[in-house]
């Protein structure tokens, strides 16, 4: 049973063109949402973590918003530099650990 | 501070060895999780150590197993090497623990191949 689903599965902008990304999850008691961006052949680097219904965080071209379903990664006027794999992750319920949505692998088109 | 570091690299095998992988965590932290990523799976867990105790276990053959030092380096260890098995494996650490609502930091992974 998935818990965290992201789509789309990759994206394609060209450069200066805004868009969003979603990441719906399903555990309840939610005890945080991240966003990782993830670079070929790297490990994933941590962007946000949201933890109630209405907050947002932003940086640089990235801003991330949450309500009790879902979550959004609007970038806006994108350069090519944010061409990478966009991960989110929640810890479901109990001492468990973070399970990982399959990405979003966005390519930003100069 | 350094960051996490992972080695080898890179990795090459042949089905039925096996293989062992090395992990140190920022200094601090006592937490050290594992994961296997591929394309068609995204990141799967695999185990996580606190304090040298193992906390929690994904669901991975016991060929998959780990262990935990008094310096919370940590060690991963694949026997029986599958063709399967070919995948960028990463480390996270942090201090309290993957399952705690804390955000992990992670090492830039071992890419394993298996021939």
């Amino acid at each position: 049973e998935d818990q965290v689903t992201q789509s789309p599965e990759a994206l394609r902008l060209q450069e200066g063109e805004s868009s969003s990304l979603n990441c719906s999850y399903t555990v309840s008691g939610l005890r945080g949402l991240f966003w990782y961006r993830q670079d070929p052949g790297k490990g994933p680097e941590f962007l946000f973590t949201l933890y109630s219904a209405g907050e947002e965080k932003e940086k640089e071209r990235l801003k991330a918003t949450l309500t009790k379903k879902e979550s959004f990664l609007h970038i806006t006027a994108p350069k090519p530099e944010d061409s990478a794999t966009y991960l989110c992750a929640v810890p479901p319920t109990g001492n468990t650990p973070l399970v990982f949505g399959k990405g979003t692998r966005l390519s930003v088109i100069a | 501070k350094a960051g996490v570091t992972q080695t080898p690299r890179y990795l090459i095998k042949t089905r039925g060895q096996q293989v062992t992988l090395s992990c140190s965590p920022i200094s601090g932290h006592r937490s050290v999780s594992w994961y296997q990523q591929t394309p068609g799976q995204g990141l799967q867990f695999l185990f996580e150590y606190f304090s040298e105790t193992q906390r929690n276990k994904g669901n991975f053959p016991g060929r998959f197993s780990g262990r935990q030092f008094s310096n919370s380096r940590s060690e991963m260890n694949v026997s029986t090497l599958e063709l399967g098995d070919s995948a960028l494996y990463l480390c996270a650490s942090s201090f309290l623990g993957a399952g705690t609502g804390e955000k992990l930091f992670f090492g830039s992974g071992t890419q394993l191949s298996v021939l």
